[in-house]
């Protein structure tokens, strides 16, 4: 089987930095992804690691640390319209598993 | 262009009643498609998955079924509605190599009344 555990809520302020985490436990693993999710919407992709380090795309950047199940987001110059939900998703071998998600309130 | 359609957006059904959802793919062949559930404010809950016409792998055991009767069609499916059904539905569709990724429609608001 397998568990992603994710904070369930973030509050953060208007142009700062937030990291949120991500840790799971899985059978299988070929990757870690992040997707974002606003109310009453569908989810989006924002990245996948698959190898351990970091990867940047623009505000975004994701970490991924295989030998320690642990990976995190980290969205930078924080805009309103960042808040979302936000969900790691564990890549078991053709198969997607996500975590409960964790809601990111962005205040002015 | 890949693009991934879902119908339909927001559904009301008695407990007891039947359900068809469809997800068709357009853009690609022989897609990974995928059904998952979500519940007000909680993650999404892998429920099928299918590699190819078919194929379907049920992840959770419940009320639900789904078919594959096409390469780009894939269907969700229940003989008699819970209350338990209602959630939110989306079909995926993720594409696999070097940039793994995740297409979601737009997703079915289901409530069983």
């Amino acid at each position: 089987g397998q568990s992603l555990e994710q904070p369930s809520e973030v509050t953060a302020v208007e142009g700062a930095i937030v990291q949120i985490n991500c840790t799971y436990q899985t059978s299988g693993f070929y990757g870690l992804s992040w997707y974002q999710q606003h109310d009453g919407g569908a989810p989006t992709f924002l990245s996948y690691n698959a190898l351990d380090g970091l990867e940047e795309t623009g505000r975004f950047s994701s970490f991924l640390s295989r030998s320690d199940s642990y990976g995190y987001l980290l969205l930078q110059e924080l805009q309103m319209k960042d808040s979302a939900s936000y969900f790691c998703a564990v890549d078991n071998f053709n198969k997607f598993y996500f975590g409960s998600g964790t809601k990111l309130n962005v205040k002015p | 262009s890949q693009t991934i359609h879902q119908w339909p957006a927001t559904l009301v059904q008695p407990v007891g009643s039947p359900l068809s959802l469809e997800c068709t793919v357009e853009g690609t062949s022989n897609p990974n498609l995928y059904w998952y559930r979500q519940a007000a404010g909680r993650g999404l809950q892998l429920l099928f998955y299918s590699v190819g016409i078919g194929q379907i792998s049920s992840e959770v055991p419940q009320n639900l079924s789904a078919s594959r009767p096409q390469d780009r069609q894939f269907i969700l499916s229940s003989k008699k509605l819970l209350l338990s059904d209602s959630g939110f539905y989306l079909c995926a569709w993720i594409t696999y190599g070097t940039d793994t990724e995740a297409f979601f429609g737009q997703g079915t608001r289901l409530t069983v009344v």
